[in-house]
């Protein structure tokens, strides 16, 4: 199973939007609604930012938003602020008891 | 709120074998899936295992499966990961993760543990 395409690094300044995209195949992001994002500060476990596509965890806030189009997922996020500098991972359910994550960006608020 | 605990980390030789535990803590362990994400150092996440909440469905990726175990003991509220014939490639942080909605496919992960490093080296 091949990892998700994530571009490998995105940034914005304070109050600044970015969306950061994640690409797969039919087989995994495009054939199921069941995209995840995950944040990650160095040296932390990760942290669910968005499930199920769009849907956000209570206590999630709502700057943070994500879609999906065709292949491709999507998570935005507005309003930047200095503590969102982070990693960031997709994954898709991707059949047959199989999960794919992505290969990750690295968030920069400049 | 919940919690999760790994141990069971440790320098092991190629070839060698090694079982990793999590422990959970603060929700009905039996109710979830869990699963182990590993992340090798400096690259991204990579799902390792699932087992859901009754211990008989067990799934796992590619790169573990034919090597590796997963199981559960509800009595412990523990998951454990029994990885055999490792490889240099294994060496990785472990995590451990309640998985949501497994069984339909969607299976996010909302707790994580704070891992534990599994080192193969000779």
């Amino acid at each position: 199973q091949s990892a998700l395409t994530q571009p490998p690094s995105a940034s914005g300044s304070p109050g600044q939007s970015v969306t950061i995209s994640c690409t797969g195949t039919s087989s995994d992001v495009g054939g199921y609604d069941y995209v995840s994002w995950y944040q990650q500060h160095p040296g932390k476990a990760p942290k669910l930012m968005i499930y199920e596509v769009s849907k956000r965890p209570s206590g999630v806030p709502d700057r943070f938003s994500g879609s999906k189009s065709g292949n491709t997922a999507s998570l935005t996020v507005s309003g930047l602020q200095p503590e969102d500098e982070a990693d960031y991972y997709c994954s898709s359910y991707a059949g047959s008891n199989n999960w794919v994550f992505g290969r990750g960006a690295k968030l920069t608020v400049l | 709120e919940a919690q999760l605990v790994e141990s069971g980390g440790d320098l092991v030789q190629p070839g060698g074998s090694l079982r990793l535990s999590c422990e959970g803590s603060g929700f009905t362990f039996s109710n979830y899936w869990m699963s182990w994400v590993r992340q090798a150092p400096g690259k991204g996440l990579e799902w390792v295992a699932n087992i859901n909440g009754d211990g008989r469905q067990k799934y796992y990726g590619d790169s573990v499966r034919g090597r590796s175990t997963i199981s559960r003991d509800e009595a412990k509220n523990s998951i454990y990961l029994q990885m055999n014939s490792l490889r240099t490639e294994d060496t990785a942080v472990y995590y451990c993760a309640r998985g949501r909605f497994c069984a339909s496919g969607s299976c996010y992960w909302d707790y994580w543990g704070q891992g534990i490093l599994v080192t193969v080296s000779s």
